[in-house]
């Protein structure tokens, strides 16, 4: 099946500094990622939608700002979590779809980031 | 408002057992249906999709839609301690993969063994 590959897949970071977390779909082209973000016990929250060449779509109540997302190639989408705080904290996981008739997504490893 | 609900458990289900997984869906226009299953500390791996009614079986997983009630399940046959997870239910509204998942908050599986 299709593999995305993401990276990395912890970091531990001071408070105020800023987290780059890599998504790569690494036999197919996605022209559309997803970015979830999970707490613990809770289930998977959309965050944002990343498209290649145009301006990532943002969740309600999801700081455009603050959760930077940006898709430079058919195979590369990148979210930077700035300025960091412990409440950001969580397992971000992006995915890519498959398109076609399922619409299935094909998830990363998932990236567990700690702030201090 | 998009909503996929699953009861959040745990179910717990002895070994070699039959384990019953259900979701509902508030949208009638969600057109794919997905099962993933998640362990622990880990990302999302799909298990089946569906997109039409009745039963999609693949080894000791079948899936079940019914559209009319909105209803989607996952039965796990022969049920395995490896098959202890969390199994989240997700549907695609557009059925093309442009527009993601709107996915459950899960239903955590415990096997016996």
């Amino acid at each position: 099946g299709a593999v995305v590959s993401q990276h990395p897949s912890w970091v531990i970071c001071k408070s105020g500094t800023s987290v780059k977390i890599e998504c790569r779909s690494l036999d197919f082209q996605a022209t559309t990622m997803f970015w979830y973000r999970q707490f613990p016990k809770q289930s998977l929250m959309l965050m944002a939608t990343s498209n290649e060449g145009s301006k990532a779509t943002y969740e309600q109540g999801v700081e455009k700002d603050k959760f930077l997302i940006n898709h430079a190639s058919l195979t590369l989408s990148t979210l930077t979590v700035t300025s960091a705080h412990p409440e950001d904290s969580s397992f971000y996981i992006c995915s890519a779809p498959l398109v076609g008739l399922s619409g299935e997504l094909f998830f990363g490893e998932g990236s567990r980031l700690t702030v201090l | 408002q998009k909503e996929v609900e699953q009861n959040s458990g745990p179910l717990s289900v002895p070994e070699g057992a039959i384990a019953s997984l259900n979701c509902t869906y508030s949208d009638r226009g969600s057109q794919s249906f997905f099962w993933y299953r998640q362990y622990s500390g880990k990302s999302p791996e799909l298990i089946m999709f569906i997109y039409s009614n009745g039963d999609k079986e693949d080894g000791r997983f079948t899936a079940q839609l019914n559209k009319a009630s909105q209803y989607v399940s996952l039965l796990i046959r022969d049920s395995q301690p490896s098959d202890s997870a969390t199994y989240l239910c997700a549907v695609n509204l557009s059925g093309g993969g442009a527009d993601g998942l709107t996915f459950g908050k899960g239903t955590h599986l415990i096997i016996q063994p």
